[in-house]
């Protein structure tokens, strides 16, 4: 079965430029989960979803950031206009069922430098 | 508030050496969760365990061990005759809301076993 999947992989951009980063969820995962990990300030969650909608987004850094998850399958976190304190990586996280107890499973993450 | 303390930031051991990595934990709730995660080199984070506050009994799988007590706060992950693919960077978590949907990590300790 295929886990969360995130693209792309790895992203270079300079600093000012929009960054979209992808993420699919398990299928039939019904919460997913946008965290970033950087060596400053660790794994942070910046926002959740369940059934696609947003739930908590009280870790998003600044408006500069948004998330969006239009369907079941997709989500999507952007930075714009980005800078370099932006550059961590971003993993995608989905479980099975709001409400209830399970554990999330993680992507590979996404690793972006802004220059 | 609440918060995770990784106080160890690495340990490196020689193969098949016992290791315990320590986790302190600071919550108001009465009701909470906690969790351990590995993210070995490749970047993943996997899920290792997830133990409620009521529960107390400590758990055994395989090599792996875990210690709760909550008169210290304390939930210790031991690794009995560790091999060299337990190498990884692994993380303690907390979570006080009943679906462990906003999981705050710790620091996290990076293990090297030697051969």
């Amino acid at each position: 079965d295929a886990g969360v999947i995130q693209s792309p992989r790895h992203e270079v951009t300079e600093m000012g430029q929009e960054v979209t980063l992808r993420c699919k969820p398990i299928s039939g995962h019904n919460s997913l989960f946008w965290y970033r990990q950087t060596m400053m300030r660790g794994l942070e969650l910046l926002i959740y979803f369940n059934n696609n909608v947003p739930i908590d987004d009280s870790g998003m850094p600044e408006d500069r950031f948004s998330a969006k998850m239009p369907n079941a399958s997709f989500s999507t976190l952007k930075i714009q206009p980005s800078e370099p304190r932006d550059s961590a990586v971003y993993f995608c996280a989905s479980r099975p069922e709001p409400g209830r107890l399970y554990e999330q499973y993680f992507g590979p993450g996404t690793r972006l430098t802004v220059t | 508030a609440q918060k995770v303390t990784q106080a160890q930031t690495e340990i490196s051991v020689v193969e098949k050496e016992d290791v315990t990595l320590d986790c302190v934990y600071e919550t108001r709730d009465t009701t909470y969760y906690l969790f351990w995660y590995k993210q070995p080199p490749s970047g993943e984070l996997v899920f290792l365990i997830r133990r409620n506050s009521f529960d107390e009994q400590n758990e055994i799988s395989g090599r792996y061990s875990w210690n709760f007590q909550k008169s210290t706060s304390s939930f210790n992950f031991t690794i009995t005759a560790s091999q060299v693919v337990d190498s990884a960077v692994y993380f303690c978590a907390l979570s006080e809301d009943s679906s462990a949907s906003k999981i705050i990590f710790g620091s996290g300790t990076r293990l090297s076993i030697r051969p």
